[in-house]
């Protein structure tokens, strides 16, 4: 079947435009996760959804950073006034339930000039 | 502060042999753990998990040991193919309302030289 989905592949902007990120989770997984990873990290966690609540939004780096979640599927990534150190490849993934093994995507990587 | 530690950024291993990839963490309320392989352009994927009942979980040639009093584990390639060539990252959950946030290592690129 097909896996997490996720676009745009790369992203090039300039700073102090918007930016929105889309994520096509795996048809049936209840919670979605968004994670990016800069240069030479780890994987950092951002939020995460269950059903279309996020329970948690406390990794989201600031306030310029939402995200949301329709009709428990496809979440949408959004980052107000870029700045260059929010350049990083950004993950999304999901899983059937809460605490289950996670499902990646490609990923998206942003470039704020 | 780094709670999944990699300490090895990078590991060759001559294809055929054992590759052995190490990962620490501080957190003693983490019970949950997987090894995640990633590709260059590609989202990581998963390998193998073990839950802290355990010391020890097999999946063909993907071996997890888990010593819990020393905050360590660490997988095991046997034998090492060069198609494992990719960045291996390490990853914890802990129990109740935070199982769904998995904290990650740096990663440790493995290259299995043909």
């Amino acid at each position: 079947g097909a896996g997490v989905s996720q676009s745009p592949s790369n992203k090039v902007t300039e700073k102090g435009k918007d930016v929105e990120l889309r994520c096509d989770p795996i048809s049936g997984h209840t919670a979605l996760y968004w994670y990016r990873q800069s240069l030479g990290q780890g994987l950092e966690f951002l939020i995460y959804f269950q059903g279309n609540s996020a329970p948690d939004k406390s990794g989201l780096p600031s306030d310029r950073f939402s995200a949301e979640r329709t009709g428990g599927s496809v979440s949408t990534l959004t980052i107000q006034r870029t700045q260059q150190e929010d350049s990083a490849v950004y993950l999304c993934a999901s899983s059937r339930i809460q605490g289950n093994e996670q499902y990646f995507g490609p990923g998206t990587r942003l470039t704020v000039t | 502060d780094q709670q999944v530690k990699q300490n090895s950024p990078s590991l060759s291993v001559q294809e055929g042999r054992i590759s052995i990839l190490n990962c620490d963490y501080t957190n003693s309320m983490f019970d949950y753990f997987l090894w995640y392989k990633k590709y260059p352009a590609e989202g990581p994927t998963f390998l193998i998990s073990i839950s802290s009942i355990k010391d020890k979980n097999e999946d063909g040639r993907f071996t997890v040991f888990l010593n819990k009093s020393a905050k360590h584990l660490s997988l095991h390639i046997v034998p090492s193919q060069p198609g494992d060539s990719a960045v291996y990252f390490c990853a914890a959950s802990a129990p109740g309302a935070g199982s769904y946030q998995l904290t990650f290592g740096k990663g440790t690129k493995l290259s299995v030289i043909p």
